[in-house]
């Protein structure tokens, strides 16, 4: 079975310095993977995407996210932070061939801004 | 252009009743899908819905249903709440069968 994990439950960044976030997923092929972010009360916005092909992927609001097979890792990344990025952050997998089976999401990372 | 639209955006049920959740999908998308995100948890699939059919299901009980409307809607129903089942059930929509998801802002479902 698929499944993703997100080491960091929170990381706190200071307003202009760069963040990474991580991502390590399971899966027998090759996935599909996202980045969400979710602000309070609201419903899941999509950052990035990679299916196939180059594997810097460029999202937007300024992230980006590498996937490393050879670590099983997709992580998001931004140069520099905005208070406005303060936000839950979900990695999420999905199987090969079409959305019937859903996303699998990891715990989440909140990510906070110090001014 | 509307996005996803769920209602009610909030809602309080006693444990035992039953409740139904509404969807409409971004228009011209025929798929849509429904998760469940616990408190501090992430989503989790629950159904997908595409041309009225289920196509995809996770790992819930029976007592979670859906069904997808010929104008694309979505209803999902719960019977025989549990405290368990409080959590934000999410909507999400897409022009395929496909991860082009839209998600809406979700129901917030508290069973006391």
């Amino acid at each position: 079975a698929q499944s993703v994990t997100q080491p960091d439950i929170h990381i706190t960044v200071s307003e202009g310095a760069s963040l990474e976030l991580r991502c390590n997923y399971s899966y027998g092929a090759t996935p599909y993977l996202f980045w969400y972010v979710q602000s309070p009360g609201q419903g899941l916005q999509l950052l990035l995407k990679y299916f196939s092909g180059d594997t810097l992927v460029q999202g937007i609001k300024g992230f980006e996210a590498e996937f490393k097979r050879s670590q099983s890792s997709f992580n998001l990344r931004k140069p520099s932070v905005h208070w406005s990025d303060a936000a839950e952050y979900f990695c999420a997998v999905g199987a090969t061939g079409g959305g019937a089976d859903g996303l699998t999401f990891g715990k989440g990372t909140h990510l906070i801004i110090q001014p | 252009d509307a996005g996803v639209t769920q209602s009610p955006t909030h809602l309080i049920k006693t444990r035992g009743q039953q409740v139904t959740l509404r969807c409409s999908p971004i228009s011209g998308h025929k798929s849509v899908s429904w998760y469940q995100q616990v408190l501090g948890q992430g989503p989790q699939f629950i159904f997908q819905y595409y041309e009225k059919e289920e196509r995809g299901r996770g790992n819930f009980p029976d007592r979670f249903s859906a069904r997808q409307f010929p104008n694309y809607s979505s209803e999902l129903n719960v019977n025989a709440l549990l405290l368990g089942d409080s959590a934000l059930y999410l909507c999400a929509s897409s022009l395929e069968q496909t991860y082009g998801y839209t998600f809406g802002s979700g129901t917030r479902l508290t069973v006391v």
